[in-house]
């Protein structure tokens, strides 16, 4: 089935440092999100995009984090500076119309900041 | 903003036995109600979903029963395997905002 491929799947970084997390959306899909998950634990909203725009964002959607789908490339989440809170899971998804219609979730990358 | 609450944290079943997970939402224009099966260290996996316009439906050993009056939705696992062990979370779209709003998973667990 189609699929939401998440890179890396794993990274480590210092506190302080920037990261960006890549993430490939199903092709035709026109809806992207990010959620965060702590330790196997509840799957937090972070942000939705679409038509090159942040939609909606929650109160964890730090004013650190950014978003971007530059061209049709990559779906990216870019924490800048990183903070030892944001050691998590997180996962990509898109959706071809709205979140009435099924969410594909990728695998997850698995931040861990030191 | 949709809320979506699940009832079940843990859940310990026999092996063969059903197991049932309840959720409740608080949109009442929420017409989609996915279910997703995460095993320890993996992604979310899709499983299941129900749309406003049935009360139940079945996919092999799953069935989803929606009572839209009563804003709850149930997955009900039969003939329970070790390898259904896993967390579920249930989830329904929050309508007047473009977002997938999660139940906090129920760790259900198969005891042979």
């Amino acid at each position: 089935g189609p699929k939401v491929l998440q890179i890396p799947s794993h990274q480590i970084i210092d506190m302080g440092q920037m990261v960006t997390l890549n993430c490939d959306p199903v092709s035709n899909h026109l809806y992207f999100y990010w959620y965060k998950q702590i330790l196997g634990q509840q799957m937090e909203f972070l942000v939705n995009f679409y038509n090159g725009k942040v939609m909606e964002k929650s109160k964890l959607f730090k004013d650190q984090f950014s978003v971007e789908r530059p061209d049709g490339s990559y779906f990216t989440l870019k924490i800048q500076p990183t903070a030892l809170e944001d050691s998590a899971v997180y996962f990509c998804a898109s959706s071809l119309l709205n979140a009435n219609t099924e969410v594909f979730f990728g695998k997850g990358t698995r931040l861990t900041v030191v | 903003g949709e809320k979506v609450e699940q009832h079940e944290s843990t859940l310990s079943v026999r092996e063969g036995d059903s197991a049932v997970i309840n959720c409740t939402y608080t949109d009442t224009a929420s017409s989609y109600f996915p279910w997703y099966k995460q095993e320890a260290g993996k992604s979310l996996h899709f499983v299941i979903d129900i749309r406003s316009n049935v009360d139940r439906k079945q996919s092999q050993r799953l069935i989803v029963l929606l009572d839209k009056k009563a804003k709850r939705f149930s997955l009900h696992i039969t003939a329970t395997q070790p390898e259904d062990s896993a967390i579920y979370f249930c989830a329904a779209p929050s309508s007047n905002t473009n977002k997938v709003v999660f139940g906090t998973g129920t760790r259900l667990q198969v005891l042979p």
